[in-house]
């Protein structure tokens, strides 16, 4: 298994650009998210998926969207990015157990930086 | 909804020396508590995980850590570090009913020779 793998590694925009990073699992994990990692701040959760079809959003969802159209994919849009969105962007995935999740298990990171 | 603090910024500690990471977290029913461990330019990976019974957890890398209910807390020890754990530790809470988790702002842990 490849796990939880994200690209691109490293991406600059400038200001007002959109782009997408990607993220794909192959454990077929229900439950999927997007955290991005901001020195001081630890890990803030974007938004997250607890299935295919179904998206909700996290602690800091605004200038992001995402979808879920297969359990294997979760991709992240920036619509117009912003130099505030400069940061280390994770994905994970995890199983859900009944009402709560296990394990996360976390991707590489996608490090952007918007000029 | 739940929070985790994690006092410490930065630990420096030297290598054979023992390390312990504070972690308290806020939420009102028995939360499920985690630690995680993130190397320079790494993804996050799993230290070790409590959901319920016995509070003293055992994990990976000789890593151990604590549920203390009473305190609200769940700090993570090793008895004698090795260089290589010289990374960031990043303590999370979820609870049930509730698919999100809560991560704390990491401690940084330095070992010196």
């Amino acid at each position: 298994n490849a796990g939880v793998t994200q690209t691109p590694k490293f991406q600059v925009l400038k200001t007002g650009q959109s782009m997408t990073l990607q993220c794909a699992q192959d454990m077929n994990h229900e439950y999927m998210s997007w955290y991005r990692q901001d020195p001081g701040m630890g890990l803030r959760l974007i938004h997250y998926s607890v299935g295919a079809g179904i998206t909700d959003q996290g602690e800091v969802p605004n200038g992001y969207n995402v979808s879920r159209s297969t359990t294997e994919d979760f991709p992240l849009r920036l619509l117009s990015a912003a130099p505030s969105q400069t940061s280390v962007y994770f994905c994970a995935s995890s199983r859900q157990q009944g009402t709560y999740t296990d394990t996360q298990y976390f991707g590489p990171g996608t490090r952007l930086t918007v000029l | 909804a739940q929070s985790v603090t994690q006092p410490d910024i930065h630990i420096t500690v030297s290598e054979g020396a023992s390390l312990e990471l504070r972690c308290n977290y806020s939420y009102g029913a028995t939360p499920y508590l985690f630690w995680y461990v993130q190397s320079p330019g790494q993804g996050l990976q799993l230290l070790l995980k409590y959901f319920s019974g016995d509070t003293l957890v055992q994990g990976i890398k000789g890593f151990e850590a604590e549920f203390k209910r009473s305190q609200s807390s769940f700090n993570l020890r090793k008895p004698s570090v090795h260089w290589s754990d010289a990374a960031e530790y990043f303590c999370a809470v979820g609870a049930r009913g509730d698919y999100k988790l809560s991560f704390g702002a990491g401690t940084t842990v330095t070992v010196r020779a």
